[in-house]
């Protein structure tokens, strides 16, 4: 079975200083892989995923992440953090079999503060 | 703005009642997927919809039921409510068309409270 895995319930960083979120999962197989924002009161907003190539994948709001087949990590990551960055970022995974579901399973979910 | 749209924003009821949930996909979307947020499970997967036709079925209740109209909005009923079905609700479209590629855009969700 799929799952994903988020260890840190809550990541703190100053304003300006480079982010790390971290996810490691385990699936069958190649994977699929998506990063998904949630600001209070509102819904998951999609970041990025990654589907096939290059490794480092650029997203939204200057987000990008790693895919790491040896850890079985995707990382996400931003260079310079904002204090509008603050909010609580979700890892999902899918496996490649093609079954017109696309089963997501998400992490727990990691609470990014941004301190000024 | 997703395009994904979900009423209504709050629901308020109480224990034995029942609710419909209705969700507008993205223009030109054909799947529907419905899950479940709550502090102690997490985000969790409750059924797809493609094109009206059910898909699949993850962790949903036999009190709870959805359906998917030929305009393609989606309905998700729950009945005989109890306290632990307070959560947040959202759906999520995806065009249908590109498989386990396909980008899941979620609506802003309903929060529904039992009473």
């Amino acid at each position: 079975a799929q799952s994903v895995a988020q260890p840190e319930d809550q990541v703190n960083v100053a304003e300006g200083n480079p982010l790390t979120v971290k996810c490691t999962y385990s699936v069958s197989g190649n994977p699929y892989l998506f990063w998904y924002v949630q600001y209070p009161n509102r819904g998951l907003q999609f970041l990025l995923k990654y589907i096939t190539g290059d490794n480092l994948v650029k997203g939204s709001y200057g987000f990008e992440a790693e895919f790491n087949k040896s850890q079985t990590s995707f990382h996400l990551k931003k260079p310079s953090a904002l204090v509008s960055d603050s909010a609580l970022y979700f890892c999902a995974v899918t496996p490649h079999a093609d079954t017109g579901f696309q089963k997501l399973v998400f992490g727990t979910g990691t609470r990014l503060l941004v301190s000024p | 703005d997703s395009g994904v749209t979900q009423t209504p924003k709050h629901l308020i009821t109480a224990t034995g009642q029942r609710v419909t949930l209705r969700c507008s996909p993205r223009s030109g979307d054909l799947s529907v997927y419905w899950y479940q947020q709550s502090l102690d499970q997490g985000l969790q997967f409750l059924i797809q919809y493609y094109n009206g036709e059910e898909r699949a079925k993850g962790n949903i209740l036999e009190r709870f039921s959805a359906q998917q109209f030929p305009d393609l909005h989606s309905e998700l009923n729950l009945s005989s409510l109890e306290l632990g079905d307070s959560a947040l609700y959202f759906c999520a479209s995806t065009t249908g068309r590109r498989g386990n590629t396909d980008t899941q855009y979620f609506g802003p969700g309903t929060r529904l409270t039992v009473l």
